[in-house]
């Protein structure tokens, strides 16, 4: 089986501040993890994955996450926010070594950035 | 490519009509999956289809739902009757995993919003 969780319904942080929004994962395997991105009124997109080797991933728009295998999470991150990153976050998951799975999505994370 | 589409953007409907909700994956993806969302559950897994074949339709609520994917490029999702609980966002997306098992990620439509009266 596989899980993830998103433990924060919103995130608050001031424009030009660094934000991380958290997500941690569950598989009986390794994962493969990615974060996407959703505008009002629009479609999720995608932002960025970790597949393996480097553990830090960079992705669309400024963001990075940061894989970390001991502690089962991979929060995303970018040094400076902007008002225009307000969107909700989701984190997702798949096992690789199910053979086969669907992703599995948290619940999301809405980030507010504060003018 | 454009991307995936999906029609209508917005759809308001008596209880008691069929809906019909249509999504045109990107071009040359072999999995194509439906999702709902709403405030209070999230982004839930409808079902999915691989080569234009259903693999998992647990997440359908009930028998009012159903959808199909006559050939590769299309797909419907149906609900007859509809219900006012039937309300919220449907997304489809679709993805490329072939024979070498890439990473799947999707790529989503902008979604269907429906409003059951």
């Amino acid at each position: 089986a596989q899980s993830v969780a998103q433990p924060e319904d919103q995130v608050n942080v001031a424009e030009g501040n660094p934000l991380t929004v958290k997500c941690t994962y569950s598989v009986s395997g390794n994962p493969y993890l990615f974060w996407y991105v959703q505008y009002p009124n629009r479609g999720l997109q995608f932002l960025l994955k970790y597949i393996t080797g480097d553990n830090l991933v960079k992705g669309s728009y400024g963001f990075e996450a940061e894989f970390n295998k001991s502690q089962t999470s991979f929060h995303l991150k970018k040094p400076s926010a902007l008002v225009s990153d307000s969107a909700l976050y989701f984190c997702a998951v798949r096992d690789i070594n199910s053979g086969y799975s669907t992703l599995t999505f948290g619940k999301g994370t809405m980030l507010l950035v504060s003018p | 490519d454009a991307g995936v589409i999906q029609s209508p953007r917005h759809e308001v409907t008596e209880m008691g009509q069929e809906v019909t909700l249509r999504c045109k994956p990107i071009s040359g993806h072999d999995y194509l999956f439906w999702y709902r969302q709403t405030m209070m559950r999230g982004l839930e897994l409808l079902i999915y289809f691989n080569n234009n074949v259903p693999i998992d339709d647990s997440g359908m609520p009930e028998d009012r739902f159903s959808a199909k994917m006559p050939n590769a490029s299309f797909s419907t999702l149906k609900i007859q009757p509809s219900e006012p609980r039937d309300s919220a966002v449907y997304f489809c997306a679709s993805s490329l995993r072939g024979l070498a098992g890439s990473t799947g990620e999707l790529f989503f439509g902008e979604g269907s919003r429906l409003t059951v009266l």
